[in-house]
């Protein structure tokens, strides 16, 4: 069975200054990781994504994630944080190639302040 | 435009009624899922369909039906409204093959008083 755990419930950074969003999972086979972003009051919108191919993947507006296998991680990060990068982030995990492995399990997410 | 549809996005039930959350994908995916997301608890899989006439349990099924009846449509039913299903409902689908992502509907928020 699958599972994900979002380390920080909230983070808070100043306007361009580093953002570190830290996932940890658990898995029993080869793993997908996503990272999906929801701002305030809206459905949830895909970050980025790995499937077994490069460990850093990089997504929409700057963000990226690197997966590290001996340390079961696959952490967000941004260089400089925006104001519009303030959201809901949700790390997610999937064993696509198990016999559960069509449902996706979120993490319960981390709430991201940006200040200026 | 292409992607998934939910209605209503708003609806106040009273305990005890019943209702139904539709939920439309025009991306052809086998693929549909329905979640809860309430506060500090992320989200959190009801029921899930991998194809027209079948589904399964997710994590949280209890109090809640669903049918899949065709490729497009994926409802959800809520037999006798409880408060304790106050929440927002996303509908998710996607592609079977592969590590397709979700695509998700904008969210319909129900209050059961």
């Amino acid at each position: 069975a699958q599972s994900v755990t979002q380390l920080d419930s909230h983070v808070s950074v100043s306007e361009g200054t580093p953002v570190l969003l830290r996932c940890n999972y658990s898995s029993s086979y080869s793993p997908s990781l996503f990272w999906y972003v929801q701002h305030p009051n809206k459905g949830l919108q895909l970050l980025l994504k790995y499937t077994s191919a490069a460990t850093l993947v990089k997504g929409i507006n700057g963000f990226e994630a690197e997966f590290k296998k001996s340390e079961t991680s696959f952490h967000l990060t941004k260089p400089s944080a925006h104001m519009s990068d303030a959201a809901e982030y949700f790390c997610v995990v999937s064993d696509f190639g198990s016999n559960s492995g069509y449902a996706l399990n979120f993490g319960k997410g981390t709430s991201l302040l940006v200040t200026p | 435009n292409a992607g998934v549809t939910q209605t209503p996005k708003f609806q106040v039930l009273k305990t005890g009624q019943s209702m139904t959350l539709q939920c439309a994908q025009d991306m052809n995916h086998e693929y549909m899922s329905w979640y809860r997301q309430d506060p500090g608890m992320g989200l959190r899989l009801i029921h899930y369909s991998v194809g027209a006439g079948i589904t399964d349990q997710g994590e949280v099924p209890n109090g809640y039906n669903v049918s899949r009846s065709t490729t497009e449509d994926f409802p959800l039913r809520l037999l006798s409204a409880a408060p304790s299903q106050t929440s927002v409902y996303f509908c998710a689908s996607r592609l079977i093959a592969g590590a397709n992502v979700l695509t998700f509907g904008a969210g319909s928020r129900l209050t059961v008083l």
